[in-house]
């Protein structure tokens, strides 16, 4: 079974500083796949950024990277420059990769809200 | 192009009560996928369709939920004789093979 670990409380950080939201993960499955998804106060879940369990580099999309450690099975999203609109709550999720271009469902962590202060 | 829709957007109704929520996926999207989201929760998968294959029914916490999907169009999720922990935000992914999963609004479901 899959399991997504996000303990952080509500999270603050101050406009245009950077912040690194928490995730653990605890997996048997050989291949996966770890997402982080933003869900603002109108409840759509965006998502942000993937990282494959085989990627040699960690995964960076515009603000957002990954920082994945593999052994230690942790997958910590890092915004830079936050914005005010970055105040949202943050998901971690992942799922087993059975075969190339496969699909599977989504194991989602509880949840950290971050506040981004003007 | 249109994203994944769902309606209605909200649904009261009484305890006991069936009820029937609908999911347009993206089109050409083979995937699709039933989540609850209880208030101040993480997503809990329930149902997912993968084109024709028999779906996975894994997460359905009750037999009084069942869902249908024709093809690669339309899924309807049915929750009979509903119950106060029925109440939750449904909502309903999309995806093509291997690829991140893009989600609906949402259907709020209250049951009294």
């Amino acid at each position: 079974a899959q399991k997504i670990t996000q303990t952080q409380p509500g999270m603050f950080v101050q406009e245009k500083e950077a912040v690194t939201l928490d995730c653990t993960y605890d997996t048997s499955d050989p291949s996966y796949g770890l997402f982080w998804y933003k869900q603002p106060s109108s409840g759509e879940m965006i998502f942000l950024i993937y990282q494959g369990s085989y990627d040699q580099q960690n995964a960076t999309e515009g603000r957002y990277s990954l920082n994945f450690q593999k052994a230690r099975k942790s997958a910590n999203l890092v915004i830079s420059a936050s914005q005010l609109g970055d105040s949202a709550m943050y998901f971690c999720a992942m799922r087993e990769i059975i075969r190339t271009g496969a699909n599977s469902k989504l194991t989602f962590g509880k949840g950290i809200t971050l506040s981004v202060r003007p | 192009g249109a994203g994944v829709s769902q309606s209605p957007s909200n649904k009261v109704t009484e305890k006991g009560k069936d009820v029937e929520l609908r999911c347009d996926p993206i089109s050409g999207h083979t995937a699709l996928y039933w989540y609850r989201q209880r208030l101040g929760q993480g997503l809990e998968f329930l149902i997912y369709f993968q084109g024709n294959s028999a779906p996975d029914k894994s997460g359905l916490p009750s037999d009084r939920f069942s869902a249908e999907r024709t093809g690669e169009s339309v899924s309807t999720l049915t929750i009979q004789r509903t119950q106060q922990e029925d109440s939750a935000v449904y909502l309903c992914a999309s995806s093509p093979p291997a690829n991140e999963q893009f989600f609906g609004p949402g259907t709020r479901l209250t049951v009294l």
